[in-house]
């Protein structure tokens, strides 16, 4: 079983630029979320998708923003680009969401997405 | 809150030593602790998870405890290798979604 995808691998884009990166999660899983990892401060959660709909979003300005498809494949966007938004972008698929009070289930990380913002 | 912290920031042991690494988390309604491995320049995987039904769970050389009365859970890898060499994330969940809070990881180095 294929394991979950992300595109572009790599990318550079100039300040005030927007990006998209793209994720496909392992077949059958409908629950997709996504992490920034920095050196400074570790890996934080984004958002979290599931049936289209976002489920939960983590302490990030509205610059960042995500969807969600009916093939449960999922992109998120990041406007107006600041220097401080270089990082890996990881998703993470999981068969279903967690059910019941903070009773999360396996996910699974993709390779992540390198941004560089120059 | 749901912070997850995690200890030591680093740590190098020799090979064939055992590794102990701790994390403490706040809620105590949390009932699921996974641990990560992430090597350089790839994704963390993980290898190894435990629910609050249980204080112990073994996987070969790897073990995680949970003490749910203390909140902390540990992961214990014995007989360690060079290729054990990695940075390790512990996890909690916050609500009843895969929103993860991550630990700051573990740099682990084991010498040959």
């Amino acid at each position: 079983k294929a394991g979950v995808t992300q595109t572009p691998r790599y990318l550079i884009k100039t300040r005030g630029q927007q990006v998209t990166l793209s994720c496909s999660p392992i077949s059958g899983h409908r629950s997709v979320s996504w992490y920034q990892q920095t050196p400074g401060q570790g890996l934080q959660f984004l958002f979290e998708y599931f049936s289209e709909t976002q489920r939960n979003k983590g302490n990030f300005p509205g610059r960042f923003s995500g969807r969600q498809f009916s093939n449960s494949r999922s992109e998120m966007n990041v406007s107006t680009l600041e220097l401080g938004d270089s990082a890996l972008y990881l998703c993470a698929s999981s068969p279903s969401p967690g059910t019941g009070t903070y009773s999360g289930n396996t996910i699974y990380f993709g390779e992540g997405s390198w941004l560089t913002v120059v | 809150g749901e912070n997850v912290e995690q200890h030591p920031s680093t740590l190098s042991v020799q090979e064939g030593d055992s590794a102990v690494i701790k994390c403490t988390y706040s809620d105590s309604a949390s009932n699921y602790f996974p641990w990560y491995k992430q090597e350089l320049g790839k994704r963390p995987q993980l290898i190894i998870d435990i629910r609050s039904n249980v204080g112990e769970k073994k996987d070969q050389r790897i073990a995680v405890t949970l003490n749910k009365t203390a909140k902390h859970f540990s992961l214990h890898i014995t007989e360690t290798q060079p290729e054990d060499s990695a940075v390790y994330f512990c996890a909690a969940p916050k609500y009843n979604n895969n929103d993860m809070r991550f630990g700051a990881g573990t740099r682990l180095t084991v010498k040959p």
